[in-house]
């Protein structure tokens, strides 16, 4: 089936850096990719859609200038955490539709990222 | 606002028995249901789905009842195995708004099969 990565798996970063983490799908392509952040024991929320060609969406309370998404081609998405602080750790997850696009409802997970701010 | 629930955080059952898990959503605009399953430190993998103009969906040994009136859907495991053991996060799709994609998450429910 198809596989969705990311790189790195975890991080430990200073208070004040960049981190940046890669999104992949490997065996197909994605016009959409999804992220999340997972706090422990709670739910996988969405921070924002990301666009191939175009701006990522970002929901609700998510700083887009914090947390910078670029979805370079059609197999890659990055999501920058920026001048990251304690609170940013957290679990990173992203995903894509298993048609590649918006309109499928079913989704593969990349591994997470796990990310600690010292 | 938390549109998908799920209300037991954790559920023990022994092996060769029936699991059962719940969740409960709020918007009637929800028109796709998926169960996922987790392990620590990973993505969750997909399990089974449910399209709202269904009741039931079976795939093995794992049964999605969806309840349109009640906004209520179930996960049924029968029967248990061990490596069953994991979290279970239901996640609810408005497809209709044309982002199909766009999941919900409930706060998941862990599930530990015992011997």
């Amino acid at each position: 089936g198809a596989v969705v990565s990311q790189h790195p798996s975890w991080v430990i970063c200073k208070s004040g850096t960049s981190v940046k983490i890669e999104c992949r799908s490997l065996d197909f392509q994605a016009t959409t990719m999804f992220w999340y952040r997972q706090f422990p024991k709670q739910s996988l929320m969405l921070m924002a859609t990301s666009n191939e060609g175009s701006k990522a969406t970002y929901e609700q309370g998510v700083e887009k200038d914090k947390f910078l998404i670029n979805h370079a081609s059609l197999t890659l998405s990055t999501l920058t955490v920026t001048s990251a602080h304690p609170e940013d750790s957290s679990f990173y997850i992203c995903s894509a539709p298993s048609l590649g696009g918006p309109y499928s409802y079913e989704q593969y997970f990349g591994p997470g990222t796990r990310l600690t701010v010292t | 606002d938390q549109q998908v629930k799920q209300n037991s955080p954790s559920l023990s059952v022994q092996e060769g028995r029936i699991s059962i898990l719940n969740c409960d959503y709020t918007n009637s605009m929800f028109d796709y249901f998926l169960w996922y399953k987790k392990y620590p430190a990973e993505g969750p993998t997909f399990l089974i789905s449910i399209s709202s103009i269904k009741d039931k969906n079976e795939d093995g040994r794992f049964t999605v009842f969806l309840n349109k009136s009640a906004k209520h859907l179930s996960l049924h495991i029968v029967p248990s195995q061990p490596g069953d053991s994991a979290v279970y996060f239901c996640a609810a799709s408005l497809g209709n708004t044309g982002t199909a994609s766009k999941l919900t998450f409930g706060t998941g429910t862990r599930l530990q099969v015992t011997l």
